[in-house]
C-alpha cells in the first residue's frame, strides 16, 4: 500500500447524510485519484487531481466532490445526491501526471449505506 | 464501457501450474499495467509494459503486449497458493489525462 493512507477502513452512512473519506500520501506525488469498485468489477474513476488546487471529474463524478488544498491530501465527499454509494473506495497517487508512471494505491475504505 | 476486458473471469488451478490471463483493449495506449488485489485490499502494481515493448519479465511474471491485436497476457509460472487474488489490467491511453482505465479482472484461485 506504499505511503498512502485511507481512513476510515469501514464507514457506515445513513441515507441522506454526506460523508468524507480521507486520503493522505507522504510520497510527494503530484497526482492523486479516487476510484470506486463494486463487487466483482474493476475500478471506475471518480475524480483526479494533477496538481494542488486543481481537479477534474472522472467517469462517475455525479454525487461526489473533492478538494486538493494540500499536496498530500485529497479528501472525497460522498453526498446525498449519490444514489447508490455502497462500494469500496480506493485512493491512488502517481509521481507526476503526464508521465508513464505507475499508480500507488491505498488500502481502501468500504462504505455501506444503512 | 471499460477499456480493458480480462479473460477468463475466473481461473482455478493447482499449485505448481502456470496461470495465464488475457486482456483486450479498444484504443491506442501509452502503456498497459497489471495489478493484483487481495480480497478487500488495495491494488498492488505488478508490471508496466510500454506500447513499444512486446514482452517483459519480473520474477515469475511474464507479460506480453500485441498492439496490433490490442491485447496483453499475464503469465504466472509455478503458481503458489499465495498467488490467489484478483488480477486487473489497466490501460494508460494515449493523449487524455493519463488516467488508467481498468478491466473487470480475473479471479485466480490456486489450490494447495
Amino acid at each position: 500500500d506504499g505511503g498512502i493512507t485511507q481512513s476510515p477502513k469501514y464507514l457506515f452512512r445513513k441515507e441522506g447524510q454526506n460523508v468524507t473519506l480521507s486520503c493522505e500520501q507522504n510520497l510527494n506525488h503530484d497526482a492523486m485519484y479516487w476510484y470506486r469498485q463494486d463487487p466483482g468489477q474493476g475500478l471506475r474513476l471518480i475524480y483526479y487531481s494533477q496538481i494542488v488546487n486543481d481537479f477534474q471529474k472522472g467517469d462517475i463524478a455525479e454525487g461526489y466532490s473533492v478538494s486538493r488544498e494540500k499536496k498530500e491530501s485529497f479528501p472525497l465527499t460522498v453526498t446525498s445526491a449519490q444514489k447508490n454509494p455502497t462500494a469500496f473506495y480506493l485512493c491512488a497517487s502517481r509521481p507526476q501526471a503526464g508521465t508513464q508512471d505507475t499508480q500507488y494505491f491505498g488500502p481502501g475504505t468500504r462504505l455501506t449505506v444503512l | 464501457s471499460q477499456q480493458g476486458e480480462e479473460d477468463p473471469q475466473a481461473l482455478s488451478i493447482q499449485e505448481g501450474e502456470n496461470a495465464t490471463m488475457n486482456c483486450s483493449y479498444k484504443t491506442s495506449i501509452n502503456n498497459l499495467q497489471w495489478y493484483r488485489q487481495n480480497s478487500g485490499r488495495g491494488l498492488v502494481h505488478l508490471i508496466l509494459i510500454r506500447s513499444n515493448e512486446r514482452e517483459k519479465h519480473s520474477g515469475r511474471l511474464r507479460v506480453t503486449l500485441d498492439t496490433s491485436k490490442k491485447s496483453s497476457s499475464l503469465l504466472i509460472t509455478a503458481s503458489r497458493a499465495a498467488d490467489t487474488a484478483s488480477y486487473f489490467c489497466a490501460t494508460d491511453a494515449s493523449g487524455g489525462y493519463n488516467k488508467l482505465i481498468f478491466g473487470a479482472g480475473t479471479r485466480l484461485a490456486v489450490h494447495p
